[in-house]
């Protein structure tokens, strides 16, 4: 079975701040990973994910996530925020052969503060 | 092309209740997979759907069911309605059913039981 922790609850930060949203990951087999954003009201959207390959993976809206196996990490960066990437962000994970489609952290609250 | 819509968007039963919701994929897409978010277990995989079957199912009990006709649109149902049932009710779709594959997410339904 995977299992999905997102270290940070919520994070806030100052517009043009850089930002960085942990996710660590368990599982014993080789995983896919996913983050996913959800603003007020509405579904989840893609930001980006990571099947195989180079360990950088860039996403839509400037964000990019580094997938490190040894520390079975997969976080989320963006050098500079803005007032509207204020939302809950979903780190998940798949695996092929697992019982569920996708798993998902609790999510990470960011707010960006003016 | 559009996206995956789900009706209706907001539900109020009463607990004892059933209830039937909706979904419609991305056209072209034959895999439908529906989650439930909740404030205090955040987004759980219910179940998913390929080519009419059955092919993953989460830990929920058998008061939750679904299925897929042969157009790829799905319906959940939930039974003997519990306050505890209040949640969002997100479907997605993939074209696959993979788990390299991307899912979207349709806006959700919310459910509130009385």
């Amino acid at each position: 079975a995977q299992s999905v922790t997102q270290l940070d609850s919520q994070v806030p930060v100052f517009e043009e701040a850089p930002v960085e949203l942990r996710c660590n990951y368990s599982s014993s087999v080789s995983v896919y990973l996913f983050w996913y954003v959800q603003y007020p009201n509405q579904g989840l959207q893609l930001l980006l994910k990571y099947l195989s390959g180079s360990t950088l993976v860039k996403g839509i809206n400037g964000f990019e996530a580094e997938f490190n196996k040894s520390q079975t990490s997969f976080h989320l960066r963006k050098p500079s925020v803005h007032i509207s990437d204020t939302a809950e962000y979903f780190c998940a994970v798949s695996a092929q052969g697992g019982s569920e489609k996708l798993v998902f952290g609790k999510g990470t609250k960011l707010t960006v503060n003016p | 092309k559009a996206g995956v819509t789900q009706t209706p968007r907001y539900l109020i039963k009463t607990r004892g209740q059933q209830v039937t919701l909706s979904c419609s994929p991305i056209s072209g897409h034959r895999s439908v997979s529906w989650y439930q978010q909740t404030p205090g277990q955040g987004l759980q995989f219910l179940f998913e759907y390929f080519s009419e079957t059955q092919r993953n199912k989460g830990n929920f009990p058998g008061r939750f069911s679904g299925r897929q006709f042969s157009n790829s649109r799905s319906e959940m149902n939930v039974s003997t309605l519990e306050l505890g049932d209040s949640a969002l009710y997100l479907c997605a779709s993939s074209f696959l059913n993979s788990p390299a594959d991307t899912q979207y997410f349709g806006p959700g339904t919310r459910l509130t039981v009385l």
